[in-house]
């Protein structure tokens, strides 16, 4: 089974200031790892994504998220935020044992306000 | 939302008929996933397929329909089965391999009212 939890419905940051959205995981095999982006009434935009290798991963929009094994977890960082970053953000994990393919399953998802 | 169209944006429907979603890709990719978003509980799996006259259910897929006929296409059909129809619907696509290792592509979205 495979399941990914985002413990944070909310996460308010200024301006300027570094942003952590928080996401961990559990699946029985390696998981792969994917962040996902989601502005009003849009659909989903891919982030970054972890297969494996470098447990630091860069992706669009000067985002980058760090893949913990011990602690199973991917945070989506960012050094300094933008007010143009507020969105709601999904972290997704796919278990590499589960053999339907395309079955990566959500987190609920986390509102990012960032304030000038 | 690169490549993937749903129409239309907005529908309405009267409660008991069935109506159908149209999502199309053109990104040539091979699986292509429906999913449903309610407020707070993010997005839960409908129906994905893998390749042509192929679909799998996924975690809700009661009251639900779909067909796969032709690569760059995957309508859905919510039928008046469908407790509480109401919800935004998304298409995604994938160029997908039995690892799974790509990311999905989403479509902008078919926000469905049922009344």
């Amino acid at each position: 089974a495979q399941s990914v939890a985002q413990p944070e419905d909310q996460v308010n940051v200024a301006e300027g200031n570094p942003l952590t959205v928080k996401c961990t995981y559990s699946v029985s095999g390696n998981p792969y790892l994917f962040w996902y982006v989601q502005y009003p009434n849009r659909g989903l935009q891919f982030l970054l994504k972890y297969i494996t290798g470098d447990n630091l991963v860069k992706g669009s929009y000067g985002f980058e998220a760090e893949f913990n094994k011990s602690q199973t977890s991917f945070h989506l960082k960012k050094p300094s935020a933008l007010v143009s970053d507020s969105a709601l953000y999904f972290c997704a994990v796919r278990d590499m044992w589960n053999t339907n393919a395309g079955k990566s399953t959500f987190g609920d998802g986390t509102t990012l306000t960032v304030k000038p | 939302d690169g490549g993937i169209t749903q129409s239309p944006k907005y529908l309405f429907r009267k409660e008991g008929q069935n109506v159908t979603l149209s999502c199309e890709q053109n990104l040539n990719h091979d699986a292509m996933y429906w999913y449903r978003q309610d407020p707070g509980q993010g997005l839960r799996l409908i129906y994905y397929s893998q390749i042509v006259n192929d679909f799998q259910k996924g975690d809700i897929a009661e009251g639900y329909s779909v067909s796969r006929e032709k690569k760059e296409s995957f309508p859905l059909t919510v039928t008046s089965a469908q407790k509480n129809p109401t919800a935004f619907y998304l298409c995604a696509s994938s160029s997908e391999d039995r690892a799974g290792l790509y990311e999905q592509y989403f479509g902008p979205g078919t926000r469905l009212t049922v009344t």
